[in-house]
């Protein structure tokens, strides 16, 4: 079984440019989420899906950030107009919703410059 | 709102030693789930424990023992005879429960621990 996946792991990118992420959960996990971790900080929580339905979203989550999970599998994570203050790292994990499977499995991340 | 607190920030230890690794938290809700996560230099986070708020035995893994007071709402997490590939960051992290079916939602972290372990 896999784990959770990332692409890419590093994106240097210029104030205003657009970005994506991509994230694919661990195959059997219908629960998804996303969050941002800068140096010293725990993560934050940004959004999560159950399936292809986002249940929430952090007031961190600015309009100039979308996610999507088109189908209940992969997720995408959009960043418009990028600023100097979204540099982090931007972290994916997956986790089932049922008893036991509550834990939620982090992928390695991708980490975001911007320049 | 929810909140979790580690105090220590960072903590340093020869090899060989007891760790213990305090964390506070904060909740409203009757039914929640805690959580140990280790992050080493390589940045993944790795999942250790979860707990959950009806079950307040303490567990032992191993080196790992974990202390779950309701009463302070603590959730400490100790390491015995620490070794120098504990050296990382340890998260402490909450989840309040779904409204409904009790499952975990999205944590939240504290600030994290820096341990260091020295051989």
């Amino acid at each position: 079984d896999t784990g959770v996946s990332q692409n890419p792991r590093h994106k240097i990118t210029k104030r205003g440019q657009n970005v994506t992420f991509r994230c694919d959960p661990i195959s059997e996990h219908n629960r998804l989420y996303w969050y941002r971790q800068t140096l010293g900080q725990g993560p934050e929580f940004l959004t999560y899906f159950q399936n292809e339905a986002q249940l929430e979203k952090s007031r961190l989550l600015s309009d100039r950030f979308s996610a999507e999970r088109p189908k209940g599998s992969f997720s995408t994570l959009e960043i418009q107009r990028t600023e100097q203050g979204d540099s982090a790292m931007y972290l994916c994990a997956s986790s089932g919703s049922q008893g036991t499977t509550y834990e939620q499995y982090f992928g390695p991340g991708t980490r975001l410059t911007v320049t | 709102a929810q909140k979790v607190t580690q105090a220590q920030t960072e903590i340093s230890v020869v090899e060989k030693e007891d760790v213990t690794l305090d964390c506070v938290y904060e909740t409203r809700d009757t039914t929640y789930y805690l959580f140990w996560y280790k992050q080493p230099p390589s940045g993944e986070l790795v999942f250790l424990i979860r707990r959950n708020s009806f079950d307040e035995q303490n567990e032992i893994s191993g080196r790992y023992s974990w202390n779950f007071q309701k009463s302070t709402s603590s959730f400490n997490f100790t390491i015995t005879a620490s070794q120098v590939v504990d050296s990382a960051v340890y998260f402490c992290a909450l989840s309040e429960a779904t409204l409904g079916s009790g499952s975990a939602r999205q944590l939240t972290f504290g600030s994290g621990t820096q341990l260091t372990v020295l051989p």
